[in-house]
């Protein structure tokens, strides 16, 4: 399809164990951010990519999360050393303009 | 620290009734936006105010910023079961007039509409 599409939909680990979430934006959109989503909670800003622009990290909240945008597209975060803290919903979306499209999330949980 | 507080956290009333949903902040944004989330998927935008004042209507909803565009509220009129859903506001501090940049999300409000 045409959306933005995340995988894997669900993932379980184990504390202790690193994770890699991936995000494939919408063809052509410039921008790419990462946002996660706690039960009750609004959505948390993590990381946002523009173009070739360096990334604005300002929202990750340990050194143990880091994100990459390999070619100005394809993204993936990676979480190391989980903690049962960081299950969350992990939402991608990608935008041209004002719109963020979001895609349906990667279910975290750390057991 | 949440600057976006959205009222009430939950909603749930009859088919047929008038809400209004408020997206409050003591910081100015350059636009704000709504968004309606359903379980299982990603928030989808509904619509866009970037002008203090602006009054924005879409069938049965309508969307207000603030004149010191600090709050917007949502009215929905003679809502119905297909209107359930999480309604989160967002806004966004960009000035420049190109890509909107990160978004500051409330927390949203979970509304219910009953048959």
């Amino acid at each position: 399809g045409a959306g933005v599409s995340q995988s894997p939909s669900n993932k379980v680990t184990e504390k202790g164990k690193d994770v890699e979430l991936r995000c494939d934006p919408i063809s052509g959109h410039t921008a790419l951010y990462w946002y996660r989503q706690s039960l009750g909670q609004g959505l948390e800003f993590l990381i946002y990519f523009q173009g070739n622009s360096a990334p604005d990290k300002s929202g990750l909240p340990s050194d143990r999360f880091s994100a990459e945008r390999t070619g100005g597209s394809v993204s993936t975060l990676t979480i190391q050393r989980t903690q049962q803290e960081d299950s969350a919903v992990y939402l991608c979306a990608s935008s041209l303009v004002y719109e963020q499209f979001f895609g349906p999330g990667t279910r975290l949980t750390v057991l | 620290t949440q600057l976006l507080e959205q009222s009430p956290q939950f909603l749930s009333i009859q088919e047929g009734e008038n809400l209004t949903v408020y997206c409050n902040s003591s910081s100015v944004f350059s636009s704000l936006q709504w968004y309606r989330q359903e379980p299982g998927e990603g928030p989808v935008l509904l619509v866009t105010v970037v002008t203090g004042g602006e009054v924005k209507k879409l069938k049965r909803l309508t969307f207000q910023f603030g004149d010191a565009r600090k709050d917007s509220s949502l009215h929905i009129t003679a809502a119905q079961p297909g209107d359930t859903g999480l309604y989160l506001c967002a806004g966004g501090r960009d000035d420049r007039g190109s890509t909107l940049g990160r978004l500051y999300f409330g927390r949203g409000t979970q509304l219910t509409v009953w048959p």
